[in-house]
């Protein structure tokens, strides 16, 4: 079946620094990744839709300036928070959709997810 | 718009008991509709799917058929077990253009000896 990955599981930093995190599709190729937050008891909150090539798409409410979203292949997509504040602690996941008739288009496959802290 | 909702959690069963997790959606056309499941610390799994009315979804003992009259995906499974413990999301997706998921709020499931 379709894998995505995320790195790091977990990550621990001080107010101030920026934390990227990436998101690979390992066998399959990626038009679209898409980009949640989650907090806790809570369901997915969609922050972004970033394409291949292209500026991501943020939701409403999402600050672009803090949230940088590179999606530099068919199989990666980073996220990097920038300057980090113990408010944006939480649990970011992404996903990913397949792309062609490779596999199955209408279906996204989500990563482990992040956990990060900041202090 | 599009919305996904889904009964209040938590569910408290015990091993081997029915499970049913109601869902009901409101979405233009004809979308795609997901369970998917989260385990404590995990990220979710896609659990089952259906891609058009009447179809059919089925993966480790869990079933959920799209009604399109009723706007319905509920999840059922006939006799839990204590791994199934978790968070269920339905969610749906709109075929074509954006792609975006519109999740439930989620129902978490406890599953006891």
């Amino acid at each position: 079946g379709a894998v995505v990955s995320q790195h790091p599981s977990r990550v621990i930093c001080k107010s101030g620094t920026s934390v990227k995190i990436e998101c690979r599709s390992l066998d399959f190729q990626a038009t679209t990744m898409f980009w949640y937050r989650q907090f806790p008891k809570q369901s997915l909150m969609l922050m972004a839709t970033s394409n291949e090539g292209s500026k991501a798409t943020y939701e409403q409410g999402v600050e672009k300036d803090k949230f940088l979203i590179n999606h530099a292949s068919l199989t990666l997509s980073t996220l990097t928070v920038t300057s980090a504040h113990p408010e944006d602690s939480s649990f970011y996941i992404c996903s990913a959709r397949a792309l062609g008739t490779s596999g199955d288009t209408d279906t996204q496959y989500f990563g482990p997810g992040t956990r990060l802290t900041v202090l | 718009g599009n919305s996904v909702t889904q009964m209040e959690g938590p569910v408290t069963l015990s091993e081997e008991a029915f499970l049913t997790i109601n869902c009901t959606y409101t979405a233009t056309g004809y979308p795609s509709l997901f369970w998917y499941v989260q385990y404590p610390g995990e990220g979710l799994q896609l659990l089952l799917k259906a891609t058009k009315a009447d179809d059919k979804g089925s993966n480790k003992g869990f079933e959920a058929t799209y009604r399109k009259e009723t706007t319905s995906f509920h999840l059922e499974k006939g006799s839990v077990q204590v791994s199934d413990s978790a968070v269920y999301f339905c969610a749906l997706i709109h075929s074509g253009g954006y792609q975006k998921v519109t999740f439930g709020t989620g129902t978490k499931l406890q599953v006891i000896p």
